[in-house]
């Protein structure tokens, strides 16, 4: 199983507060996903990413989220300003084909206050 | 819409009993169908996965799920369980199609408790 790596593992804000969340790529995969889990709730898609463009976003992927993956390297999720709600478990997951398995990496809790 | 039904918010088994976790899905195409294992704090690992072919498939740690297309079903199995294999299980749903990605879509998740 191809390893996902995310940084950091946790992380607290401030509420209003811009947080950028980091997963580290693996050079063959073309795919690229957000997801977030709400303590005790299920895991929720936010985006899909794919060949440097947005494939397609959630509702709740609204103006506050955006993503990149600028040169190339680290797969970033940024939250501009951030709310309390925002308050989850975030995973990144990749794939490299487009029939493949979605792996997930470790998450970033992170918790605004 | 994708969705995903897990109908049994917590089930509780004994050391070596069997274990079925059940799963119903709802998607417009053929669907690609998942089972993830997340222990507490953890990330999600993959336990086992149909896209096509034989219906039975086995996965990681003795599991295996049985796609049913007449019932929407991919149930969990597992004959004999295991203290260690305590935790929360999670059915997926997706597609895929070259040049688009395609999101997996979960269910509430199913807890399982092992009693020894």
């Amino acid at each position: 199983e191809p390893e996902v790596t995310q940084t950091p593992s946790h992380q607290v804000t401030q509420m209003g507060q811009e947080v950028i969340l980091r997963c580290v790529p693996i050079s063959n995969h073309l795919y690229f996903y957000w997801y977030r889990q709400i303590l005790g709730q299920k895991v929720e898609f936010l985006v899909s990413f794919y060949n440097n463009e947005i494939s397609e976003k959630s509702e709740i992927f609204d103006d506050q989220f955006s993503v990149e993956r600028p040169d190339g390297s680290n797969f970033t999720l940024k939250i501009r300003s951030t709310k309390l709600e925002d308050s989850a478990m975030y995973f990144c997951a990749r794939q490299q084909g487009a029939v493949d398995t979605q792996y997930f990496g470790p998450g970033t809790r992170l918790t605004v206050l | 819409a994708q969705s995903v039904t897990q109908p049994d918010i917590h089930i509780t088994v004994s050391e070596g009993a069997s274990l079925e976790l059940r799963c119903n899905y709802s998607y417009g195409a053929t669907p690609y169908l998942f089972w993830y294992v997340q222990s507490p704090g953890q990330g999600l690992q993959l336990l086992l996965k149909y896209f096509s072919g034989d219906t039975l498939v086995q996965g990681i740690k003795g599991f295996e799920a049985e796609f049913k297309r007449s019932q929407s079903s991919f149930n969990l199995r597992k004959p004999s369980v295991h203290w260690s294999d305590a935790a929360e299980y999670f059915c997926a749903v997706g597609g895929g199609s070259t040049g688009t990605a395609s999101k997996l879509t979960f269910g509430t998740g199913t807890r399982l408790q092992v009693t020894l």
